[in-house]
């Protein structure tokens, strides 16, 4: 079983529209969680940290939850400069594992 | 200029070659990584360093060794190339809070390369 899971997608919504998805992670030991953006054929950049409590970046928001093993990114107001594949990122005693990735295109 | 800076960008190249990715790095960081991408797997750890007398082997590091040649840089070595090294490769860095703590790598741009 991989360490981190995402649904692949794509998610394909218009602008201005609410996208949403989620990550699940394997070892319920992990400590700290993350959501990476990679636009196409770029490197991957830090998007936002997850808190136990869930918490916004304008118009980003990420949610944890502990007892079912996942973390959730929702997107308001879809721009066409959120297309991109967002990264689940788990961190485990040395290392960050990464999951696969979510692809979003936003549409005008 | 980039921060974190890979060469070559693309390399195409035959197996059983010889190949080495060189990355350096401006940001001052103690903490460098190599990791590869490839379709629908994420982001693999091959090797990082947390120093230049700290090597550490990673999830995948068959096949593959590298050498902390100062703070700033750190290369990655493919003695002899397979088919299923295509792949995707990228350096980042981190300080000591980063990584588990903040999360935040800084990464290359990436070295594309493919063996036939």
């Amino acid at each position: 079983r991989k360490e981190v899971e995402q649904d692949p997608g794509p998610f394909n919504v218009p602008e201005g529209a609410t996208v949403a998805f989620n990550c699940t992670y394997s070892n319920s030991a992990s400590q700290s969680f993350f959501w990476y953006r990679q636009d196409c054929r770029k490197e991957p950049k830090l998007l936002m940290s997850v808190y136990s409590s869930g918490n916004e970046d304008g118009r980003f928001t990420a949610q944890l939850n502990r007892a079912s093993q996942y973390i959730s990114l929702l997107i308001r107001d879809s721009k066409l400069s959120d297309s991109a594949t967002y990264l689940c990122v788990v961190a485990n005693d040395y290392k960050l594992s990464f999951g696969a990735g979510t692809t979003v295109t936003v549409r005008a | 200029d980039a921060d974190v800076t890979q060469t070559p960008r693309n390399r195409i190249t035959k197996t059983g070659k010889r190949i080495m990715l060189e990355c350096s790095q401006t940001k001052g960081h103690d903490r460098m990584y190599w990791y590869r991408q490839d379709p629908g797997l994420g982001l693999q750890l091959i090797y990082y360093s947390f120093d230049v007398k700290d090597i550490n082997k990673g999830e995948i590091s068959d096949g593959y060794s590298v050498s902390r040649q100062a703070q700033a840089k750190f290369s990655l070595s493919l003695e002899s190339a397979i088919p299923n090294q295509t792949a995707l490769y990228f350096c980042a860095t981190s300080d000591e809070q980063g990584g588990l703590n903040t999360g935040e790598l800084f990464f290359g741009e990436g070295s594309r390369l493919t063996v036939l």
